[in-house]
């Protein structure tokens, strides 16, 4: 089955600098890629997703990026403030041939934004 | 805050114990997951229901774990007979249904599961 690696597990940046998440993926099939995010002590909240049909998409600070042939795929966190310090986690889901795929989710990168 | 309404946040059972979890869906979301997060952040996923249908899980689901989405009740997930390895935080999700897609999920506050 899919497995989804998130390269860093830590990740410490000033603030204002940009952070990078790299994740890899092994099921060529996948087509959905979301990012979630979780604070400490809280859920899960989702931040931005891209699927196979393109290459990039962006929301505001955030920049995803999707390299098919290379099953990888990033997000760019551009002027990073405080209040982005968060775990976050990557996950992948094969377009199904049954309705709603379960998400195969990385281990999570905990980004730390230093004032 | 979170729309989807899980209870309890902590329970606390003793091995061989019954442990039993409820989850509140985003109102008019069909589509409700069970993920399991353990201490390193792996999350592995139990079970998913349309409505009141199983679609999806895992062997261990099957085997230990019972899971139901009732009409106008809370979902649940039980665990007939904890184990050690069971401690870990129970993430229910809900999405709406998009076509082919899961689409975004929607997550609950989770249930921290400690057995002893």
């Amino acid at each position: 089955g899919e497995k989804v690696e998130q390269h860093e597990s830590t990740l410490s940046v000033r603030e204002g600098d940009s952070a990078v998440i790299n994740c890899t993926y092994t099921d060529t099939a996948s087509s959905y890629f979301p990012w979630y995010k979780q604070e400490a002590g809280k859920s899960l909240h989702f931040v931005i997703d891209i699927r196979s049909n393109v290459d990039r998409k962006q929301s505001q600070r955030l920049i995803v990026l999707l390299d098919k042939k290379a099953k990888r795929f990033s997000l760019h966190i551009t002027a990073t403030q405080p209040e982005d310090s968060a775990i976050y986690f990557c996950a992948a889901s094969p377009l199904a041939s049954s309705s709603f795929s379960k998400l195969v989710f990385g281990q999570g990168t905990s980004l730390s934004v230093v004032p | 805050n979170s729309k989807v309404i899980q209870t309890p946040r902590y329970l606390v059972k003793g091995q061989g114990q019954k442990a039993k979890m409820r989850c509140i869906p985003e109102k008019g979301h069909p589509v409700v997951f069970w993920y399991q997060q353990n201490k390193n952040n792996e999350f592995k996923f139990l079970i998913n229901f349309q409505n009141q249908e199983v679609l999806q899980q895992i062997d261990m689901t099957e085997k230990r774990f019972s899971a139901e989405c009732p009409s106008n009740s809370p979902c649940s997930l039980e665990i007939q007979s904890s184990e050690a390895g069971d401690s870990a935080l129970y993430l229910c999700a809900s999405s709406l249904r998009q076509g082919r897609y899961t689409g975004q999920l929607y997550f609950g506050e989770g249930s921290k599961l400690t057995v002893l």
